[in-house]
């Protein structure tokens, strides 16, 4: 079975903080993949990045990065210098290799990036 | 160009009644999936469509939750007997093909009202 968890279920920062949200994953298939989704206060789930099992490096996107490491099955999201438009949910979700193969999401991380 | 759409953005409905939500992929879209997301909660998968037929309705509660795919293209998801629990935010997803090494494209969801 699968299994995502976001243990933040709330963070509040000041705009042009960083803030890290954390996602743990559990699974016994060797190749997966990895997903984070926003849901902005509209509702629409926004994606924003996806990660094989198999790519470890990290990536930067603008003020957005992502930490993967196997090791700790960990997929942390960060971002730097915060501003109050990425107050949202943030979603990891894990998925199998294979097709058709539906979203585990965690509960979430609501994000509140206040002025 | 169009993105997922989902209709009607709101219902309400008595307990007992029959609902019909409907779902109108991006267009070239050959997977369809459906998942149901609960207040506070993470999006949960319901079923994944590959072109007209179910190739997962594992997701399915019970037998009172059904979705079609007639033609490849819009899905309907029908729920009978409804009952005050089925009460929640019912999301689409298209992707390009089934492969997870694509992503799914959320529309804005239905939220089902159960009174």
């Amino acid at each position: 079975a699968q299994k995502v968890t976001q243990a933040q279920t709330e963070i509040s920062v000041v705009e042009k903080e960083d803030v890290t949200l954390d996602c743990v994953y559990e699974t016994r298939d060797t190749t997966y993949y990895l997903f984070w989704y926003k849901q902005p206060p509209s509702g629409e789930l926004v994606f924003l990045i996806r990660r094989n099992s198999f790519d470890e490096q990290n990536e930067i996107s603008g003020r957005y990065s992502w930490n993967f490491q196997k090791s700790t099955s960990s997929f942390n999201f960060t971002i730097t210098a915060s501003q109050v438009v990425d107050s949202a949910v943030y979603f990891c979700a894990l998925s199998k290799e294979t097709s058709g193969s539906r979203l585990t999401f965690g509960e979430g991380t609501q994000l509140t990036v206040n002025p | 160009g169009a993105g997922v759409s989902q209709t009607p953005s709101n219902k309400v409905t008595e307990k007992g009644k029959y609902v019909e939500l409907r779902c109108d992929p991006i267009s070239g879209h050959t997977a369809l999936y459906w998942y149901r997301q609960s207040l506070g909660q993470g999006p949960e998968f319901l079923i994944y469509f590959q072109g007209t037929g179910a190739a997962d309705d594992s997701g399915l509660p019970n037998d009172r939750f059904f979705a079609v795919r007639p033609e490849g293209s819009v899905s309907t998801l029908k729920i009978q007997r409804t009952e005050r629990g089925d009460s929640a935010v019912y999301l689409c997803a298209s992707s390009l093909s089934g492969r997870s090494s694509y992503e799914q494209y959320f529309g804005p969801g239905t939220r089902l009202t159960v009174t």
